[in-house]
């Protein structure tokens, strides 16, 4: 089946400077990559997702990059702020007989200080 | 538009009672639908995942089991609770059209068993 790993597990940076945070998966069959952000008690919500057919893909501060042959992929946020400080996800969706399963990474916990 | 109703928001469970929570879905039709649990502080675990009415997949062994007797209906049950099934508890369905690949998740209820 699908493994996830995500590094770092905790990430802590300054208000203006870059974070990144980096995955890794198992099954090559993975084919759509989506990074969750989660506020404190509140639901993961998406924030960026990339295709296996892209190499990367940039909305405004986020960015995400995707080495297939590595199996690995990176979120960057570039000019944090303090409201960027949450808890991430990385996550591979998997289709297998069928069926898509998403498989998340165990989360970064990023905190942006001002 | 399509949307994600889950229920209770919150729930404080006596150990050996049973539990049922429901998610709903609208706006769309023959979703796939899929029940995550997320322990304090920890990552998101994918639990059951149904493809269809009356189709489910259990992803781990547990005290737990799930239910779709209506399309955008999925339910999660337990006969007796453990302390172990603590957490936070999200439906999330996917996001089928053009150009969308993502899991939209509910608002989650957060499950205290005491």
């Amino acid at each position: 089946g699908e493994n996830v790993e995500q590094h770092p597990s905790t990430l802590s940076v300054q208000e203006g400077d870059s974070a990144v945070i980096k995955c890794t998966y198992s099954d090559s069959a993975s084919n759509y990559f989506p990074w969750y952000k989660q506020e404190l008690g509140k639901r993961p919500q998406l924030i960026i997702d990339i295709r296996s057919n892209v190499g990367e893909k940039k909305d405004q501060r986020i960015a995400v990059t995707l080495n297939k042959t590595a199996k690995h992929f990176s979120l960057h946020i570039t000019e944090t702020q303090p409201e960027d400080s949450a808890v991430y996800f990385c996550a591979a969706t998997l289709v297998s007989g069928g069926y898509n399963k998403l498989i998340f990474g165990a989360g970064t916990r990023l905190a942006v200080h001002p | 538009s399509q949307t994600i109703h889950q229920w209770p928001a919150t729930l404080v469970q006596p150990v050996g009672s049973p539990l049922s929570l429901e998610c709903t879905v609208e706006g769309t039709s023959n979703p796939n639908l899929y029940w995550y649990r997320q322990a304090a502080g920890r990552g998101l675990q994918l639990l059951f995942y149904s493809v269809g009415i009356g189709q489910i997949s259990s992803e781990v062994p547990q005290n737990l089991s799930a239910s779709r007797p209506q399309d955008r209906q999925f339910i999660l049950s337990s006969k007796k609770l453990l302390l172990s099934d603590s957490g936070f508890y999200l439906c999330a369905w996917r996001v089928m059209g053009a150009g969308h690949y993502g899991y939209t998740f509910g608002s989650g209820t957060r499950l205290t068993v005491v």
